[in-house]
């Protein structure tokens, strides 16, 4: 594998359910993102880890738990959503420095029901 | 924090047209990056110009960071050319870090 990579591809869960979206970067980078992109919107920055450590939260709901076991993977766990909260959910990675170029994942298409 | 505009919001091409994408942005910046969405999400990197211009087979893209706008040149455009097209700078100017500030998008249809 090249790149990075997200999995599911899409997601239907329901409100009650629990389950994570993975994402796995092969470049070689230190710094990894969740965005969400809602329908008809531009991408929205989530959360950025930078060698393992959360660097940001942009004001996420505590329904949506991230984590970053090493460099190369973070996973966005998910629980309780809400039906608003189905979006395409894309993965970033790049060098963590200033002015770095970022790659994003194919994304998770996830849908609450 | 800083603010991108893209024009036009949509953009209805022939096969075989040209086209001219603008991104202005509100504060100096030292990254910018052009993206292309295809029908199925997935983010393409077209570009990283923080200044200059460069070009990638039927598409260029220019960026005047003292003006404080890119254009994304697509010439003979093809319907595989079809989507989202979003630049995005660094969240709050100046120093990248990796936030990334993206604007609304064109959507652009090139019809056979």
């Amino acid at each position: 594998e090249t790149g990075v990579t997200q999995t599911p591809r899409h997601l239907v869960m329901g409100m009650t359910n629990k389950k994570s979206l993975k994402c796995e970067q092969h470049l070689g980078h230190n710094a990894m993102y969740w965005y969400k992109q809602s329908a008809k919107k531009p991408l929205e920055l989530m959360f950025v880890y930078n060698f393992k450590e959360q660097t940001e939260n942009n004001s996420v709901p505590s329904r949506f738990s991230p984590e970053c076991p090493n460099s190369s993977h973070l996973f966005l766990h998910l629980h309780t959503l809400q039906p608003e909260d189905s979006a395409l959910y894309l993965c970033a990675s790049s060098p963590f420095r200033e002015g770095s170029e970022q790659y994003f994942g194919p994304g998770t298409r996830l849908t609450v029901t | 924090g800083i603010q991108v505009e893209q024009s036009p919001p949509d953009l209805i091409l022939q096969e075989g047209a040209n086209s001219t994408l603008r991104c202005n942005f509100s504060d100096s910046v030292n990254n910018l990056q052009w993206f292309h969405q295809n029908p199925w999400g997935q983010l393409i990197n077209l570009f990283y110009i923080p200044s200059g211009t460069k070009q990638n087979g039927r598409l260029s893209a220019t960026t005047v960071a003292t003006e404080r706008y890119s254009l994304l040149y697509i010439s003979s455009s093809q319907t595989t050319d079809s989507g989202v097209y979003f630049c995005a700078v660094p969240w709050g100017g100046g120093t990248s870090y990796g936030k990334l500030t993206f604007g609304q998008g064109t959507i652009l249809t090139v019809h056979p």
